[in-house]
């Protein structure tokens, strides 16, 4: 069953423009995480945040976390062509280590 | 470092056959993943493996899915019967070790199509 869901399911910039994506999940959990999938490869991971951790950086990434609310923001600056991909939050809840998966946001990056 | 290979890339059978995908993950990883992407959604796992041994297989369709991993490195993944439904990219990952902070590294899939 799928844990999370991202808004919006599709996004169309302009190149330098900012990125947000959002990530709704259900149960209570150990961290979140962000990948990214380049059409027709495998899941690149960008980015973990702790259930005890509010903000936090990498680059031109920018991850929230509100664990009252249940919800993660990914947010990606200075937008470029090779940003272009799908991106999916995840979740690690309990004693497992496995990723439970949304249904992802297509980001496109237009020059 | 070399990433997680998986082979092939691409797989076409018809409903009925069977098929199997290969994955090697990186070296020293102990814990190996199974995920099933349907087209338009997330990764769902499959199976987790800790060296040669099954942590979770609980949505792994046991009438037609098995998997093993021989020696706790390399893992196969097989089908038999195929349904039309299994149609699905077949993702592979490893991670160092079982930690829940542990990132996961994917292979680029197999394809599979079900005629």
């Amino acid at each position: 069953s799928q844990q999370g869901e991202e808004d919006p399911q599709a996004l169309s910039i302009q190149e330098g423009e900012n990125a947000t994506m959002n990530c709704s999940y259900k149960t209570s959990i150990n961290n979140l995480q962000w990948y990214r999938q380049n059409s027709g490869r495998g899941l690149v991971h960008l980015i973990l945040i702790r259930s005890n951790e509010r903000e936090k950086h990498s680059g031109r990434l920018r991850v929230t976390l509100d664990t009252s609310k249940k919800s993660s923001s990914l947010l990606i600056t200075a937008s470029r062509a090779a940003d272009t991909a799908s991106y999916f939050c995840a979740t690690v809840s309990g004693a497992g280590t496995a990723l439970i998966f949304g249904k992802g946001t297509t980001l496109s990056v237009s020059s | 470092e070399a990433g997680v290979a998986q082979s092939p890339r691409y797989k076409i059978i018809e409903k009925r056959q069977s098929v199997a995908f290969w994955c090697n993950p990186i070296s020293g990883h102990a814990t190996l993943y199974w995920y099933q992407q349907i087209l338009g959604q997330g990764p769902k796992l499959l199976i987790q493996f800790q060296n040669n041994g099954v942590v979770d297989d609980s949505q792994l369709p046991k009438d037609r899915f098995s998997a093993e991993r021989l020696k706790g490195v390399d893992s196969t993944l097989k089908i038999q019967p195929a349904k039309l439904e299994d149609s699905a990219v077949y993702l592979c990952a490893s991670s160092l070790v079982a930690g829940t902070d542990q990132p996961q590294h994917f292979g680029d899939g197999t394809r599979l199509s079900i005629l």
